[in-house]
């Protein structure tokens, strides 16, 4: 199947600092996602982004899906920012599974 | 903005008894899903779910869990006889509407005692 490796594994920052997060997977995908989850364990959708580059607000996101990666970037960091982000490849239809990777766990001193 | 909703968001159970978890997929979406994460790791695939019938199922998903749609408006997840090592965070997800995109629950975290 499908592998989905994101890096670095852990980042710790000072807030104010910028952070770039990325994804890499090995085969075609159809769909990719960004999720920050927060300290309540909750799944926040940030990016629905299987090609291309969006933003929003702090956070911006490009998949280049011919080179099969995409890269999370954290602008200005706060502390609110802290704590896993996922990324997750769909690989055909709707109907199909979406595999996450393991995860960045960041953490933003004060 | 429509939204996944799962209930109850916490439960304790004593290992041997039977739990639902419950989810309220997007109204228009067609598939469904449920996920699982055991604290401080990945986030695992269980079951997919379309047309009333299983369409994918991992291989944590043995004989002790089930689903169901039994109506228009719920998912259901149960495990019949649970044990301490199915403590985690489930998560339910629904896709639709012409669009790959997965909207999640909030989650339900479960523990077994």
């Amino acid at each position: 199947g499908i592998q989905v490796e994101q890096s670095p594994p852990d980042l710790i920052l000072q807030e104010g600092a910028n952070s770039t997060l990325r994804c890499n997977f090995s085969d075609s995908v159809n769909n990719l996602q960004w999720f920050h989850q927060n300290p309540w364990g909750q799944l926040i959708n940030l990016f629905y982004i299987p090609s291309g580059t969006k933003q929003n607000g702090r956070l911006s996101a490009t998949t280049v899906a011919t080179e099969r990666y995409s890269l999370l970037y954290i602008s200005s960091s706060q502390t609110t920012d802290s704590g896993v982000y996922f990324c997750a490849v769909v690989r055909g239809s709707s109907a199909s599974k979406i595999i996450f990777g393991s995860g960045t766990r960041l953490s933003i001193r004060p | 903005e429509p939204e996944v909703t799962q209930t109850p968001s916490h439960q304790v159970t004593q290992m041997g008894q039977e739990v639902i978890l419950r989810c309220v997929p997007i109204s228009n979406h067609l598939y469904f899903y449920w996920y699982r994460q055991i604290l401080g790791q990945k986030v695992e695939f269980l079951v997919s779910f379309y047309n009333n019938e299983i369409s994918e199922k991992s291989e944590i998903f043995d004989d002790q869990f089930s689903v169901e749609r039994p109506d228009g408006s719920n998912f259901t997840l149960k495990i019949r006889s649970t044990k301490l090592e199915d403590s985690a965070m489930y998560f339910c997800a629904s896709t639709g509407g012409g669009r790959t995109e997965a909207f999640f629950g909030q989650g339900t975290r479960l523990t077994v005692v």
